[in-house]
């Protein structure tokens, strides 16, 4: 019963590259959600998708970022022209509804950008 | 809208019990609790939600008072795995969880 699974877990990135970051669910769950994480600090909502479907991206930056969860396959977080205050932890969780349902977190992907 | 959390910090003797309070300025629809410890994701704890009806840990409970818009958590006889820090989480009604300041709880032999 794998939990939720992100990859690569860490990722060097030269400034005006892309970051490419891969997030698949746990078993069942259809509902993901994108958190960024930087040192010393909580947790910041970014986005929230379900299968083909973006239902909330109040917190995902308006240029550069993108997300997406595709029919089949891993959700995706993309960040084009990656800038040093990129640099953090992405986490990816899932859960199996909307509602006021627990998340379950994958381990994140530690984004350095040189 | 950020819910603040107190203390900031507490280290606490293996054995000694604490708590942890998360207060909104916004009405809550549920509040979830989660520890994270360095370099690991946040892991559930419980969640509380409006109208009473609670989820979670055996060994942790917590409390949810609506009308002040306030949880907390209580850690009773502390082990060295409590060591983290802790987030409470508010739901204001959507899918969206915000994560409150935290609170780093240090156990200690």
């Amino acid at each position: 019963n794998a939990g939720v699974m992100q990859n690569p877990r860490h990722l060097v990135r030269r400034r005006g590259q892309e970051a490419r970051l891969r997030c698949s669910p746990m078993k069942g769950h259809s509902h993901v959600y994108w958190y960024r994480q930087l040192p010393e600090e909580g947790l910041k909502f970014m986005v929230y998708l379900q299968k083909e479907n973006i239902i909330d991206e109040s917190g995902m930056p308006k240029e550069r970022f993108s997300a997406e969860f595709p029919k089949e396959g891993p959700s995706i977080l993309r960040i084009q022209q990656v800038v040093r205050g990129d640099s953090a932890a992405y986490f990816c969780a899932s859960s199996p509804d909307r509602g006021p349902y627990e998340q379950y977190f994958g381990p994140g992907t530690r984004l350095t950008v040189t | 809208q950020q819910p603040v959390q107190s203390p900031q910090a507490v280290i606490l003797r293996e054995g000694e019990d604490a708590v942890i309070n998360c207060s909104s300025s916004k009405a809550l629809y549920s509040v979830h609790w989660y520890r994270q410890k360095h370099g690991e994701a946040p892991i559930f704890l419980m969640i509380l939600l409006k109208g009473g009806e609670q989820k979670g840990h055996d060994k942790i409970s917590a409390s949810f008072n609506e009308k002040k818009q306030q949880s907390s958590l209580y850690l009773t006889a502390s082990q060295l795995s409590y060591s983290g820090t802790y987030f409470c989480i508010a739901n204001f009604g959507n899918e969206k969880l915000t994560f409150g300041t935290g609170t780093r709880l240090t156990i200690i032999p």
